[in-house]
């Protein structure tokens, strides 16, 4: 079963626009991560965020996380073409580390130019 | 550095047949994975590893072997493909925060 759900399942946003997508997740973390899958390709990680943290950034990318209401949002600002992606979150923990993850289903992004 | 390797990228197999995917990975990762990615599924663990001469099952392990005998090398293999076995599958290593893909693999079975 899948442990995280990203929401929405799509979303179509104007090139420049800020793109917001969130995660929910049922069982206790110790951390949670972002990855990028562009079409046909493998997925590539943009972010992680501990369970001790709340936000943090990268670049156009912030994430929070709300560990009281089990639940992350992607924050991508300026949105660009190739942002066009599906992302993804996936959950690691509680009682190991990064080794093994849970994958939401994702969020189709689609950026119109 | 090549990062991390699949072979083949694409394979169709009929019902029964056996094949094995290869993955390989040049950063010295100790964890490998195995995953499987269906539409509307997102990514489903197959089996992973920790460690050289190691294995462990996730979460859809039933048809799948897997060995690893060499820490750069994370073998996954049907015995008796199915057409449930249609899919694409991804192979990932770390060490042990974010993971690295390979560009999948294709495979269908008829």
């Amino acid at each position: 079963s899948q442990q995280g759900e990203e929401d929405p399942q799509a979303l179509s946003i104007q090139e420049g626009e800020n793109a917001t997508m969130n995660c929910s997740y049922k069982t206790s973390i110790n951390n949670l991560q972002w990855y990028r899958q562009n079409s046909g390709r493998g997925l590539v990680h943009l972010i992680l965020i501990r369970s001790n943290e709340r936000e943090k950034h990268s670049g156009r990318l912030r994430v929070t996380l709300d560990t009281s209401k089990k639940s992350s949002s992607l924050l991508i600002t300026a949105s660009r073409a190739a942002d066009t992606a599906s992302y993804f979150c996936a959950t690691g923990g509680p009682n190991f580390g990064n080794e093994k993850l849970t994958f939401g289903t994702g969020t189709r992004l689609t950026i119109i130019p | 550095n090549a990062g991390v390797t699949q072979t083949p990228k694409f394979r169709v197999l009929k019902t029964g047949q056996s094949m094995t995917l290869l993955c390989a990975q040049d950063m010295n990762h100790e964890y490998m994975y195995w995953y499987r990615q269906d539409p509307g599924m997102g990514l489903r663990l197959i089996h992973y590893s920790v460690g050289e001469g190691t294995t462990a099952k996730g979460e859809v392990p039933d048809g799948y072997n897997v060995s690893r005998l060499k820490k750069q090398n994370f073998l996954l293999g049907l015995e008796s493909a199915a057409p449930s076995q249609t899919s694409v599958y991804f192979c990932a290593s770390s060490y042990p925060d974010e993971q690295y893909f390979g560009p999948g693999t294709r495979l269908t079975v008829t």
